[in-house]
């Protein structure tokens, strides 16, 4: 099992329509949690951290489910400037060798259309 | 100036060529990273650095070393490049555990 997992679409929508990503995680001792938004042949960029009572930044919506071990993105009203791959990215935290290494989801890819 | 800076942008070297990717960074942090990045792969850590005199591999480590010059620099060498070495190299920082990374802008390297 990848240590972390997401749909990697692509998923196609309107403008104005909400969309949901959702990733999971393999390690229960996983502490940290970021979505990243990367434009294609660009850096990834930090989106959001992910915090446990979830939280929200304008449209943006993410969510921790530390039980099921996912997290999760929402997107209301999409715009066209939101296409983009979307990396789910965990701090494992375990100590030894995952220690202070990001690990990174192979992405989602967003397009939105007119 | 951006934060974290990669040169160059772009570069065609032949095969068994050595070749060197810069990475400076003006954010004051100690930690380190080199990654890869390849189509259906995502991002590969190949080597990472906690300070001055730290250095680790990453998951995909061969074939490559690296330098860390002073806390600002973080250079990344292929001793003697291969085709399957063309893939967008990206440096990043972090200020410590629990916190994100910031990038660098990448450089796109191919090996002919």
């Amino acid at each position: 099992r990848k240590e972390v997992e997401q749909d990697p679409g692509p998923f196609n929508v309107p403008e104005g329509a909400t969309v949901a990503f959702n990733c999971t995680y393999s390690n229960s001792a996983s502490q940290s949690f970021f979505w990243y938004r990367q434009d294609c042949r660009k850096e990834p960029k930090l989106l959001m951290s992910v915090y446990s009572s979830g939280n929200e930044d304008g449209r943006f919506t993410a969510q921790l489910n530390r039980a099921s071990q996912y997290i999760s993105l929402l997107i209301r009203d999409s715009k066209l400037s939101d296409s983009a791959t979307y990396l789910c990215v965990v701090n494992p935290n375990a100590g030894g060798t995952s220690y202070g290494k990001l690990t990174f989801g192979q992405g989602t890819i967003l397009t939105v259309h007119p | 100036d951006a934060d974290v800076t990669q040169t160059p942008r772009n570069r065609i070297t032949k095969t068994g060529k050595r070749i060197m990717l810069e990475c400076s960074q003006t954010k004051g942090h100690d930690r380190m990273y080199w990654y890869r990045q390849d189509p259906g792969l995502g991002l590969r850590l190949i080597y990472y650095s906690f300070d001055v005199k730290d250095i680790n591999k990453g998951e995909i480590s061969d074939g490559y070393s690296v330098s860390r010059q002073a806390q600002a620099k973080f250079s990344l060498s292929l001793e003697s490049a291969i085709p399957n070495q063309t893939a967008l190299y990206f440096c990043a920082t972090s200020s410590g555990e629990g916190y994100g990374y910031t990038f660098g802008s990448g450089t796109r390297l191919t090996v002919v």
